[in-house]
């Protein structure tokens, strides 16, 4: 049972359009959200994260939204860069109750964004 | 420099030979795991371990095997792989569990088992 979807496999957007890039989480018991940015070739690299205490959290160009009642978690890339063209992949976080992963962190199966001239 | 370094970067084997992953870290941290990438799948937990000595399964830890005798190596061991454990392997480490925003990812490692 997937507990945390990005049902879009991939993504193509404009230069300095912005990029929506969406999550859902079907476990209420995760509390902890984090999304990680691959290019080919290298390991993930952590980007942003949000608390599920708040629903916004912003760090330059990226903003991610946390929706909890809808169990939905969105990041946002205002203006897109050529650069922000890798997978994202959207990670949940919960402790070792939760049934999330066996330490609590379930990844979703990535979304490949393209960054278009 | 901070880092996590994995060897071998790639590695195509036959089924049955033993293998071993190396991982190694150099910022102290006490959490380290190791994940899988398989097409569709995403990132799967295999082992982590909290800290000297203390391992864990993870999501899928059938046929694999770790060890953590040291803080700042966690090698991955396939004792007799098969070709359904071809696929790309990552290793990462972070100061504590749950110390998610700090986790660091190695290069990757390509393992082909035929």
């Amino acid at each position: 049972d997937q507990q945390v979807k990005q049902n879009s496999p991939s993504l193509s957007v404009q230069e300095g359009r912005i990029s929506i890039l969406n999550c859902d989480y079907t476990n209420s018991m995760f509390d902890y959200f984090l999304w990680y940015k691959k290019y080919p070739a290298e390991g993930p690299t952590f980007l942003i994260s949000i608390s599920s205490i708040k629903d916004k959290n912003e760090d330059g160009r990226f903003t991610v939204f946390l929706n909890k009642s809808a169990k939905h978690l969105s990041l946002h890339i205002v203006p897109s860069q050529p650069g922000d063209s890798a997978v994202y992949f959207c990670a949940a976080s919960g402790t070792l109750d939760s049934g999330g992963g066996a330490d609590g962190l379930t990844f979703g199966k990535g979304t490949h964004l393209i960054i278009q001239p | 420099e901070a880092q996590v370094t994995q060897n071998p970067r790639y590695l195509i084997t036959v089924t049955g030979k033993k293998l071993t992953v190396t991982c190694s870290q150099n910022m102290n941290h006490e959490y380290m795991s190791w994940y899988r990438q398989d097409p569709g799948l995403g990132l799967r937990q295999i082992y982590y371990s909290m800290n000297v000595e203390v391992t864990d399964k993870g999501d899928v830890p059938e046929g694999y095997k770790v060890s953590r005798k040291e803080k700042r190596n966690f090698p991955l061991i396939l004792e007799s792989p098969s070709p359904n454990q071809t696929s790309l392997y990552f290793c990462a480490s972070s100061l504590f569990w749950r110390s998610y925003n700090e986790q660091f990812f190695g290069p990757g490692t390509r393992l082909t088992v035929l």
